[in-house]
């Protein structure tokens, strides 16, 4: 059973720099096929890619946030970690991981629950 | 602004048709294959259909999916109450300005 969870602070204050883990199982984050990606959603808002990574460490980010963004992982803990650094207040969101495919990174078949994150002071 | 655009909305009566489209460009939809998601209130998005016309295990028949040039359509016929939720597509984009994934605005589909 394949299952993702993300971990991490529910509230950062601006400026700071959010670290969030996402955990997984059912599946290695050595499988060549196989990768997770970070993927946001401001409340009412719509689905925003942010990064990706891949077993072999390729990894690809947001044009917009790219500055911002590192992803790396642990394969020995099954982790996958998202930090963005500067955070602000627009920020705030809803924040997931999800399984997705070496071959359509647009494909996204395992989603963790989500962790809510604001940004205030 | 979604580089994906879709309508913001959408409805129907049970059991009618509905489809929801999502406009590209060359460098997404144009190029590559294209994923459609149904997200629940309060709940993560899941995968509804993959590769442009595929469906995941467990995805009734009611739904569907195409791709024509730089434009997709997800359908929906014998329209259920419980499928009242929001539906996003989703591409790989070759821009030259950065590989990204990108998503569309998402539709919010109402069961009248």
């Amino acid at each position: 059973q394949v299952t993702l969870k993300e971990s991490g602070p529910v509230l950062v204050k601006p400026t700071e720099t959010l670290t969030l883990t996402c955990t997984v199982s059912g599946f290695s984050l050595s499988n060549a096929r196989m990768g997770v990606s970070w993927i946001r959603q401001p409340p009412g808002k719509a689905l925003e890619w942010l990064a990706h990574i891949f077993s072999n460490d390729e990894k690809s980010y947001s044009t917009s946030l790219k500055s911002r963004l590192t992803i790396s992982k642990d394969t020995s803990k099954s982790q996958v970690v998202l930090t963005m650094t500067n955070m602000d207040p627009v920020d705030t969101a809803t924040y997931y991981c999800a399984r997705t495919d070496y071959g359509d990174p647009g494909y996204f078949d395992y989603w963790g629950q989500g962790t809510l994150v604001t940004v205030s002071s | 602004q979604s580089v994906l655009t879709q309508p913001p909305s959408a409805s129907g009566t049970p059991g009618q048709r509905v489809t929801i489209s999502c406009s590209g460009s060359s460098s997404n939809i144009g190029s590559n294959t294209v994923n459609w998601y149904q997200q629940l209130p309060g709940t993560a998005p899941k995968l509804l259909i993959y590769s442009n016309n595929q469906r995941p295990s467990g995805v009734p028949d009611r739904f569907s999916g195409s791709k024509s040039g730089t434009s997709a359509s997800l359908a929906i016929s014998g329209l259920q109450s419980e499928d009242e939720a929001d539906y996003y597509c989703a591409a790989w984009d070759d821009s030259l300005n950065g590989p990204n994934v990108v998503f569309g605005g998402g539709t919010k589909l109402t069961v009248l």
